[in-house]
């Protein structure tokens, strides 16, 4: 079985500062990670994910996560926030076969002016 | 390409109905699921549908169902409702192809038991 840890249940931050929402998963097998995030009275949005390849995964709007085996960990990260950037973010972790993504319990970001 | 619908967006309902609610997702993918999100115990699994079949089953008593058909619209039923079925219920389709686990949502119904 896996499971998703997202560290930080809210993460309030200034316009403009750099942000790091902390996600660690246990699995025993080798998975696909991804980041969802989801605005104010909406579904989820696939922000980006981790397939194979290259360790770092970007955006289109500038927000990047590594994937680390060693360390279990899929941090999303952003150097400079927004505050369109407040909402829910989601760490999951599926294996292959699997079909059903495991989600974590969201990190909510809000930006201050 | 459209994207997952879901309908009705909101809905109210009282305590011992029943409520359906339904989703067609993207055109091509064949898999169907079903979320639960609350504040207190997040994104919680009901079913996956592949093909018109109940393919994963998550944790929840009877009184939630299911069904595929088979363009692949899905829809999802609550029997005698309890206040603690007040939630977001998401819809998700996948292409399937590959399996990697990613997910398409529709917007959510959130349904309200008084």
């Amino acid at each position: 079985a896996q499971s998703v840890t997202q560290l930080d249940s809210q993460v309030p931050v200034f316009e403009e500062a750099p942000v790091e929402l902390r996600c660690n998963y246990s699995s025993s097998v080798s998975v696909y990670l991804f980041w969802y995030v989801q605005y104010p009275n909406q579904g989820l949005q696939l922000l980006l994910k981790y397939l194979s390849g290259s360790t770092l995964v970007e955006s289109i709007n500038g927000f990047e996560a590594e994937f680390n085996k060693s360390q279990t960990s899929f941090h999303l990260r952003k150097p400079s926030v927004h505050i369109s950037d407040t909402a829910e973010y989601f760490c999951a972790v599926s294996r292959g076969g699997s079909y059903i993504p495991t989600f974590g319990r969201g990190t909510s970001l809000i930006v201050h002016p | 390409k459209a994207g997952v619908t879901q309908t009705p967006r909101y809905l109210i309902k009282t305590r011992g109905q029943q409520v359906t609610l339904s989703c067609s997702p993207i055109s091509g993918h064949r898999s169907v699921s079903w979320y639960q999100q609350t504040p207190g115990q997040g994104l919680q699994f009901l079913f996956e549908y592949f093909s018109e079949t109940q393919r994963n089953k998550g944790n929840f008593p009877g009184r939630f169902s299911g069904r595929q058909f088979s363009n692949s619209r899905s829809e999802m039923n609550v029997s005698t409702l309890e206040l603690g079925d007040s939630a977001l219920y998401l819809c998700a389709s996948s292409i399937d192809r590959g399996n990697t686990g990613e997910l398409f949502f529709g917007e959510g119904s959130r349904l309200t038991v008084l």
